[in-house]
C-alpha cells in the first residue's frame, strides 16, 4: 500500500517564476493538507482541501494556491516565486478531514534562485 | 491562538542513555498533542498521540510522552537512545473536534554519540 506520493523531490526555480507541485493520497485518504518548512523551521499549514475545495487556509499569500482532483490528489501552485518561498513543501494526507490521521509524504525540494 | 515552545534546538546524548525532550503548549481548553519524527530527507511520521485519558501515552520505537496539564507540557522520553533515533523532533498541538489543524513547534533536532 503506497503511502503519500509527492513530486517532484527537488526543483529550483527563478524568482518571479511559477511552480507546480503534485501530491497522491495514501490510498483511502480523502483529505490533502500543504504544509511549508523552511530551513530549521517546523511545518507552516498552508492550506486543506477536501471534496475539492479549500477547507482551511493558514496565513499565506494569494500567491499560494491549489486544487484537488475527483481521484483525490492535489496540486500546490506557487506564482511570482520570492527567495522566501524556498523550502520543503510537504503533503499530509487523512481521512475525512481528520488531522489527526495525517500520514505526510517525503516533501519537495524547492529553491528559488 | 495555539502555540507550541519546544526550548531546545538541539540536544545530544551519548547512546544507551536516556533521553527527554521538552515541549511546552498554549491553548485554551483540552488539547490534542503529538509528537512526530522527521529523518533527514523524509517526511514526518508520527511517533504518539494524546487526546485524552491517561496522561502517560505510549508510542512507537519505544517512546513515551507524559502530559502534565498543570505544567502545560507535554515531554517526550526515552529510556536508552540508539543510534538511529538521531533525527529531527517535532512536538503539536490541536484543538478538540474532527477538522482542527495542528500547530507544529521549531523542532529538536537529536544528535546521539557513539
Amino acid at each position: 500500500d503506497a503511502g503519500v506520493t509527492q513530486s517532484p523531490t527537488h526543483l529550483i526555480k527563478t524568482r518571479g517564476q511559477q511552480v507546480t507541485l503534485r501530491c497522491s493520497p495514501k490510498s483511502g485518504h480523502d483529505t490533502v493538507s500543504w504544509y511549508q518548512q523552511a530551513l530549521g523551521q517546523g511545518p507552516q499549514f498552508i492550506f486543506q482541501y477536501y471534496e475539492e475545495e479549500e477547507r482551511q487556509r493558514g496565513n499565506f499569500p494569494d500567491r499560494f494556491s491549489g486544487h484537488q482532483f475527483p481521484n483525490y490528489s492535489s496540486e500546490l501552485n506557487v506564482n511570482a516565486l520570492l527567495l522566501g518561498d524556498s523550502a520543503l513543501y510537504l503533503c499530509a494526507s487523512s481521512p475525512n478531514r481528520v488531522s489527526y490521521g495525517y500520514t505526510f509524504g517525503s516533501g519537495t525540494r524547492l529553491t528559488v534562485v | 491562538a495555539q502555540s507550541v515552545t519546544q526550548p531546545d534546538i538541539h540536544i545530544t546524548v551519548s547512546e544507551g542513555a536516556s533521553l527527554e525532550l521538552r515541549c511546552n503548549y498554549s491553548y485554551g481548553a483540552t488539547p490534542y498533542l503529538f509528537w512526530y519524527v522527521q529523518s533527514p530527507g523524509q517526511g514526518l511520521q508520527l511517533l504518539l498521540k494524546y487526546f485524552s485519558g491517561d496522561t502517560l501515552v505510549q508510542g512507537i520505537k519505544g517512546f513515551e510522552a507524559e502530559f502534565k496539564r498543570s505544567q502545560s507540557s507535554f515531554n517526550l522520553r526515552k529510556p536508552s537512545v540508539h543510534w538511529s533515533d538521531a533525527a529531527e523532533y517535532f512536538c503539536a498541538v490541536g484543538e478538540g473536534g474532527g477538522s482542527y489543524i495542528p500547530t507544529f513547534g521549531r523542532g529538536t533536532s537529536l544528535i546521539v554519540h557513539p
